[in-house]
């Protein structure tokens, strides 16, 4: 069973710009979720999708961090204008059903914000 | 929300020694799931186990266990027999079953191996 694949893996860009993240969950899973990690903290969440409709994204900071999920697939979180405080890894997560009590991860995008 | 704790930012272990990290949380929730991850330096988190609150007994997966005292809210996971491979980030979660089914996570425990 193939796993959850994010890409790029490193992301190094300068305030202001604009940055994209994309995310290919476990096929099938319905459930997906967009997790921002800073140094030394564990995942916030920042946005959950089940198939394609957003069921929680209270905390994602609407005014510059945006994401989609158009066929119910795939995921891309963008980022635009970028903070130096957004510097952190990205993770991306699948579950088979909004139930399912186990989450798999993807390796995550490193973003340094300069 | 729910809040959970992870009181040792570092630990340390002999190999083939056993090591416990902590984990305690708060809730209001009668029903939720809690979980101990590994985070190795490649970032994908694996799960290493999990508990279900209404079950009394505790989870055991070969080397890893975990010590569940729901009325004392305290979750911690032993390491026995710990091997260099077991050296990581260690997260603790909390999955509420009313809340969006969302995961709450610690601040880590990262912990080293010595050989």
């Amino acid at each position: 069973e193939a796993g959850v694949a994010q890409s790029p893996r490193y992301k190094i860009i300068e305030k202001r710009q604009s940055v994209a993240f994309w995310c290919n969950p476990i096929s099938g899973h319905a459930t997906l979720y967009w997790y921002q990690q800073i140094l030394g903290q564990g995942p916030k969440l920042l946005i959950q999708f089940q198939n394609n409709g957003v069921v929680d994204d209270s905390q994602l900071p609407k005014d510059r961090f945006s994401a989609e999920r158009l066929k119910g697939v795939d995921s891309t979180l963008k980022i635009q204008p970028a903070k130096l405080e957004d510097s952190a890894v990205y993770l991306c997560a699948s579950s088979s059903r909004p139930t399912n009590e186990k989450l798999f991860f993807g390796s995550g995008t490193q973003l340094s914000v300069l | 929300a729910q809040t959970v704790t992870q009181s040792q930012p570092e630990m340390s272990v002999q190999e083939a020694e056993t090591v416990t990290l902590s984990c305690t949380y708060d809730t209001s929730e009668s029903d939720y799931y809690l979980f101990w991850y590994k985070q190795p330096p490649s970032r994908q988190m694996i799960l290493v186990i999990r508990q279900e609150a209404y079950k009394q007994q505790n989870a055991t997966e070969n080397r890893f266990s975990v010590n569940f005292q729901k009325a004392a809210k305290s979750f911690s996971l032993k390491i026995s027999d710990s091997q260099l491979g077991d050296a990581a980030m260690y997260f603790c979660a909390y999955r509420s079953l009313i809340t969006g089914n969302q995961f709450y996570f610690g601040t880590g425990t990262s912990l080293t191996v010595i050989p």
